[in-house]
């Protein structure tokens, strides 16, 4: 089945804990990207990827790290977590970003820092 | 750039009468528009997307979507509405001249029996 897969699906995590959010695809895609969905915000884009070791800052990505090593995984990692940054998280996958190509979405990570 | 506005937080209707969820964009070139939902503890899923050609667009679950480039409008239809297409409810742009798609705030769709 084509699929993004994130995980943990929940997190619960204390500040200055160091913490990666794993994204794994299996569709070959090129593009990847994280975003965080809080109330009231819509979803925000943290980073994104339109290739392996090709990485750009997003909407809001201070507080992030992302690495693109292999094609299919996209790892968020957060090298020391705050309260502000407890949200939900989704990965998200496109084939490329020049046709007409919808997203796939991870079913999310819930992020919780105490 | 490009913008995305979903003007309304919230679209409440009855179950069987038809429903219409609004967003209206802006691009610098031609637009690719999609729609996504996203039911509670769940990812975002494809609805549909217009491309090109028919202004009328089918997708999943017997919803549509009317393009119009005059309005710069891709509103999202359905002609009877179900309880279960209660959610959250994301439109989406993205300038054929490539570049990443910019999402919308989310219209949350609340359909009483």
């Amino acid at each position: 089945e084509a699929q993004v897969t994130q995980n943990p699906r929940y997190l619960i995590t204390v500040t200055g804990k160091k913490l990666t959010v794993t994204c794994s695809q299996n569709m070959n895609h090129e593009y990847m990207s994280w975003y965080r969905q809080d109330p009231g915000l819509g979803l925000r884009q943290i980073y994104y990827s339109m290739n392996v070791e090709v990485t750009d800052k997003g909407d809001v990505p201070e507080g992030y790290k992302v690495s693109r090593k292999e094609k299919r995984n996209f790892p968020l990692i957060l090298e020391s977590p705050s309260p502000n940054q407890t949200s939900l998280y989704f990965c998200a996958s496109s084939f490329d970003t020049t046709g007409p190509y919808g997203y796939t979405f991870g079913s999310g990570t819930r992020l919780t820092v105490v | 750039a490009q913008s995305v506005a979903q003007p309304e937080d919230q679209v409440n209707v009855a179950e069987g009468n038809p429903l219409t969820v609004k967003c209206t964009y802006s691009v610098s070139g031609n637009p690719y528009l999609f729609w996504y939902v996203q039911y509670p503890n769940r990812g975002l899923q494809f609805l549909l997307k217009y491309i090109t050609g028919d202004n009328l667009v089918k997708g999943s679950y017997g919803f549509e979507a009317e393009f119009n480039k005059s309005q710069t409008s891709f509103h999202l239809k359905k002609p009877s509405a179900l309880v279960s297409d209660s959610a959250l409810y994301f439109c989406a742009v993205r300038d054929t001249n490539a570049g990443k798609s910019t999402f919308g705030d989310g219209t949350t769709l609340t359909v009483k029996p």
